[in-house]
């Protein structure tokens, strides 16, 4: 199986500085690490995946650095604004058929 | 982007009764998903579905949960009979490959009394 812890559960930080949310995964064969935003009401939408070919992947204002060695991965939002106040999940997968373990999620509450 | 669509995107029913949640995933994707998602938590992994069969299933997916597409129609999660504790907000995802992006739909919140 695979267990993926995430921290932390609540982020708070004022508007225009960056934020950070930290996975770390049990399973060495994990291959794919998406992170979903999830806004009250709605479903999870992916925003950046990283995969274990890679170590750093970077979109629109979004960072992330994968560490296999580690077993770890980060999101890293650079220059927040308050639309990106919403729950954060970070997901490992590991099989073929893409079944996601999904992190606990993080909180991100950015204030103007 | 992709769209997913879900219906019910409620459902009250009383514990004991069947239902059924339908999802209309995308129309060229080939891998199918149910997760569970109670309130403030994160979203588990149900099952997983490609080519008309079962490929993965949690313990999650107990004994009174099935999973079907026919002919390509709805994808569809029975439970029967529900139970209290199958109160949550049911997510459906579908992506093209198997090791592809997973898209969600809007869900269905299911609450059993």
């Amino acid at each position: 199986g695979e267990q993926v812890e995430q921290l932390p559960s609540i982020l708070r930080v004022q508007e225009g500085s960056s934020a950070s949310i930290n996975c770390t995964y049990e399973n060495s064969a994990s291959n794919y690490f998406p992170w979903y935003k999830q806004e009250p009401g709605e479903n999870p939408k992916l925003i950046i995946d990283i995969r274990s070919n890679m170590e750093r992947k970077q979109t629109q204002g979004l960072i992330v650095l994968l560490d296999k060695k580690a077993k770890r991965f980060s999101l890293h939002i650079t220059d927040t604004q308050p639309g990106d106040s919403a729950m954060y999940f970070c997901a490992a997968s590991n099989s073929g058929y893409n079944k996601l373990t999904f992190g606990k999620g993080t909180v991100l509450l950015v204030s103007p | 982007g992709p769209k997913v669509l879900q219906i019910p995107s409620h459902q009250i029913i009383d514990m004991g009764q069947m239902v059924t949640l339908n999802c209309d995933p995308v129309s060229n994707h080939l891998y199918f998903y149910w997760y569970k998602q109670i309130l403030g938590q994160q979203m588990e992994f149900l099952v997983n579905f490609y080519n008309g069969k079962v490929m993965e299933k949690s313990k999650l997916f107990k004994d009174q949960f099935s999973v079907e597409r026919p002919d390509g129609s709805y994808f569809t999660l029975k439970i029967q009979p529900t139970a209290l504790e199958d109160s949550a907000v049911y997510f459906c995802a579908s992506s093209p490959g198997g090791g592809n992006t997973q898209y969600f739909g809007p869900g269905t919140r299911l609450l059993v009394l």
